[in-house]
């Protein structure tokens, strides 16, 4: 158990739609980062929060967004999904803005 | 930009046979690098990871690396292979300032024969 937990585990939905994946960082841990797994692409990166402001950000769709609360845990937000959003959706945490992270069980999100 | 190459998409090995999976990765500066193993329908767990000093790193589940700084390189190696490390393994390259994402390979599944 990594200590980063994500909400839900599975999600079924339809297009059009829109959800929110929640995450919960390891306690202690300032930085959160969402990637996208699927099949065609990988691993992406899609952005990072770091105590509650946003730091990096990668190839994240304008449909999709995010944000961290004071609390720490952090929510990202789909819109609008299309049949190809369907993947695992990660959160993965560190203490820092950088180095090594730890890995949530993911979302699988489902577009029907 | 950095980049994480790992040009095995599948490898299969013996029960007892040693391992070896290949990372090469781009990076501009001091990188920090890592393993990741994923197991079907599961998470990430981190393997193992180099910052600095010793290029030869200790893992877990008897997994260790070595950085080579002069080939880019930062192998995975494990001396004798059991059923329960069939999985896909993640090679990740980051940096060491600032604000860093982790850059991940396309990762290599590994199938381990009776």
């Amino acid at each position: 158990d990594s200590g980063v937990t994500q909400t839900p585990k599975h999600l079924i939905t339809a297009t059009g739609q829109r959800v929110t994946l929640r995450c919960s960082p390891r306690s202690g841990d300032l930085s959160v980062y969402w990637y996208q797994q699927s099949l065609d692409q990988g691993l992406q990166f899609l952005i990072q929060y770091y105590n509650g402001e946003e730091r990096a950000k990668g190839n994240i769709l304008e449909r999709f967004s995010a944000q961290q609360f004071p609390d720490l845990h952090s929510e990202l937000n789909l819109s609008s999904l299309e049949l190809g959003d369907s993947a695992l959706y990660f959160c993965a945490s560190s203490v820092r803005g950088q180095g090594e992270a730890f890995f949530g069980q993911g979302t699988r999100l489902t577009v029907v | 930009a950095q980049s994480v190459t790992q040009p095995d998409i599948h490898i299969t090995v013996s029960e007892g046979a040693s391992l070896e999976l290949r990372c090469n990765y781009s990076y501009g500066a001091t990188p920090y690098l890592f393993w990741y193993v994923q197991s079907p329908g599961q998470g990430l767990q981190l393997l193992l990871k180099y910052f600095s000093g010793d290029t030869l790193v200790q893992g877990i589940k008897g997994f260790e690396a070595e950085f080579k700084r002069s080939q880019s390189s930062f192998n995975l190696r494990k001396p004798s292979v059991h059923w329960s490390d069939a999985a896909e393994y993640f090679c990740a390259v980051g940096g060491d300032t600032g604000f860093q994402k982790l850059v991940f390979g396309t990762g290599t599944r590994l199938l381990v024969s009776p």
